[in-house]
């Protein structure tokens, strides 16, 4: 495998559900994040995370939990979730916190019944 | 927040036909992007921009960053079919903040 991946690519979950998404970087780089893309709407950046430490929470509701074991692996934890929580979710990885250029995965799409 | 202004939304050309786009900001970047992304797909890097009047090719996409450092543009020279996509600009201010600010898109499509 090279660079972002996410599994699954699809899910569809009812709102009493629990669920996890997963992206696995191989590109050896520091920093991962998460976005959301809505449709009509710019891509939202969720959660930041520093060598395994979140560095950044835009507000997120509690609905939605990260967790990040090492470098490597970034993990979205999704529960009660709402039909508008319906989304594309992107995660990214760059090489540093700070760098500018970050690399996305194919996301997964998420449909909340 | 910050927002950036995309346009246009949508463009219906020619393959063959040269493609424009552009992103405005109310504040200053520091650094501008571009970003494509295909269907069912996350979006791929196009092209950084890092100094304010900078102008970068990368094959027949050309990228410039605004004097202004508030704006930067996207131009496809002699589209062709795989062109098809929705393009987005993104940038950061700097001071910390880690995300990007992204734009709304402009969708391309490519009329045989």
């Amino acid at each position: 495998e090279t660079g972002v991946t996410q599994t699954p690519r699809h899910l569809v979950m009812g709102m009493t559900n629990k669920k996890s998404l997963k992206c696995e970087q191989h590109l050896g780089h520091n920093a991962m994040y998460w976005y959301k893309q809505s449709a009509k709407k710019p891509l939202e950046l969720m959660f930041v995370y520093s060598l395994e430490e979140r560095v950044e929470n835009n507000s997120v509701p509690s609905r939605f939990s990260p967790e990040c074991p090492n470098s490597s692996h970034l993990f979205l934890h999704l529960h009660t979730l709402q039909p508008e929580d319906s989304a594309l979710y992107l995660c990214a990885s760059s090489q540093f916190r700070g760098s500018y250029e970050q690399y996305f995965g194919p996301g997964t799409r998420l449909t909340v019944t | 927040g910050q927002q950036l202004n995309q346009s246009p939304q949508s463009m219906f050309i020619q393959e063959g036909e040269d493609v424009s786009m552009n992103c405005t900001s109310s504040s200053i970047f520091n650094t501008w992007l571009w970003y494509k992304q295909d269907p069912g797909e996350g979006p791929v890097l196009l092209i950084a921009l890092y100094k304010a009047g900078e102008l970068t090719s990368n094959g027949r996409l050309t990228a410039q960053f605004g004097i202004t450092r508030k704006d930067s543009f996207l131009n496809i020279s002699a589209s062709i079919p795989s062109d098809v996509g929705i393009y987005f600009c993104a940038g950061r201010s700097g001071g910390g903040a880690d995300g990007l600010t992204f734009g709304k898109g402009t969708h391309l499509i490519i009329q045989p």
